[in-house]
Formats: C-alpha cells, structure tokens, sequence
C-alpha cells in the first residue's frame, strides 16, 4: 500500500488555466506539507497544515491554496497558472513535527 | 535560507563506507539535524535524525561533534542503489515541522 499518494502525476496545461493536484496519506499523519522543486532542483516548502490549522509560506502567491477536505487529504489548487509554476510538487506528511516526513511520488506540472 | 553547508559532490565505491560531511555552526540548543536524501525523479526519503546523541538505524548513522556545529552521516556499506542527493537540514522540529532543504551532497557509488 502507498502511505503518500498524489495524482496526477503528470501535468501538461496551458497558462491561465486553473489546477488540481490531489494528495492521499493512509498513515493516519496529522501534518501534511506541500513542497515544490524547481528546474534547478531546489525544494521549497509551500504550506504545512496541522489538524485543520493552515500554515501560509509567505513566499507562496495567493494563486496557489490548499484543500483539506479531512485529515487524510490535502490537495493543492492552482488559479492562472503561469510558465514560472512548471516544477515538481511533492506532499509529505508526518505524525508530528519532529518526526520524519514521508514524501509522495510528485506530481511534474507542464505549464505551455 | 538553509542553515547548512554540504560539499556539492561526493564519490564513493561500492561496499565501501560512505561519510558525507554537514556544517551547521549556527545550530541552537532546540534544533535537531535531519538526513534525507533523494533518488532521482523520486520523493524525498527520510534517512535519520538526531539532537546531541549519536544515532543509528537500519540504514545509516549519523554522528554529531560534541559542539553541534558539524555533523557526519555514515552509509556504513554503500551500494549502487544510494546514489543520490543527500540533505542535511536544521530544524527545530515544532508543530510546523517544515524543513528547509539546501543543494545537499550528490553522492555517486561506482562499482
């Protein structure tokens, strides 16, 4: 069974388009996160969410919010997407904050 | 900004043991040292962590200077299959939990 899962896993879109990525752990985490990488392979946190308290990066445009519609889910919605969005999003999740986090597959989003 | 400083790149041959070097000389007394590394195209994976102790697991160790200002991660057996990127990362590990990644250590185990 995958404990972090993310569809899709690839994204091919146009710009202006708005976006979903979905993000599924079946590990019973109460901290989930969103983190992106970019072309030069930089990963970024975005946002973490703990037991339905969101947790904003300030860096992160306003285009950009997550969803969680329970504790197991938090998918990462994307308005206007731009050229400068194409990377790789990975969810992780961790039963607490100290603890390890374990990573999804990624999602590769493609913006033309 | 990552609070860490790792050599770019690293070589290492195969059944040999690998020690992949981590300055952190600003690190507080709140703050542990996490090892991830990542696999090509792949998610991050969660190697070990540690706050003063020495520490060891299944996959690795991870030593920590007395001072806390350098760490060392030890793949006391590398094979083919860990060549990777490898972080070290600070962190206070509170409720956010959120880890600052730096451009880690490309380690390449050649047979």
């Amino acid at each position: 069974d995958t404990a972090v899962s993310q569809t899709p896993k690839y994204l091919v879109t146009q710009m202006g388009n708005d976006k979903s990525i979905k993000c599924e752990q079946n590990l019973g985490h109460d901290t989930m996160y969103w983190y992106k990488q970019d072309s030069k392979k930089f990963l970024k946190i975005m946002f973490s969410y703990n037991n339905k308290e969101l947790i904003i990066n300030e860096t992160v445009p306003n285009r950009f919010s997550p969803k969680s519609p329970d504790k197991a889910h938090l998918n990462l919605h994307i308005n206007s997407l731009e050229l400068g969005d194409s990377a790789v999003y990975f969810c992780a999740s961790t039963p607490r904050g100290f603890d390890e986090q374990y990573f999804g597959p990624g999602t590769r989003l493609t913006v033309t | 900004d990552a609070k860490t400083t790792q050599p770019t790149s690293m070589d290492c041959a195969e059944g040999r043991a690998a020690n992949l070097p981590c300055n952190h000389s600003t690190i507080s007394g709140n703050e542990y040292v996490y090892w991830y590394r990542q696999i090509h195209s792949q998610g991050p994976q969660y190697i070990i962590h540690g706050l003063k102790n020495n520490e060891t697991n299944e996959m690795a160790s991870l030593i920590i200077t007395e001072d806390r200002k350098s760490s060392t991660l030890i793949l006391p057996h590398a094979t083919l299959r860990d060549t990777a990127v490898y972080y070290c990362i600070v962190d206070y590990g509170g409720s956010q939990g959120n880890l600052i990644f730096g451009k880690g250590t490309k380690l390449s185990v050649k047979p």
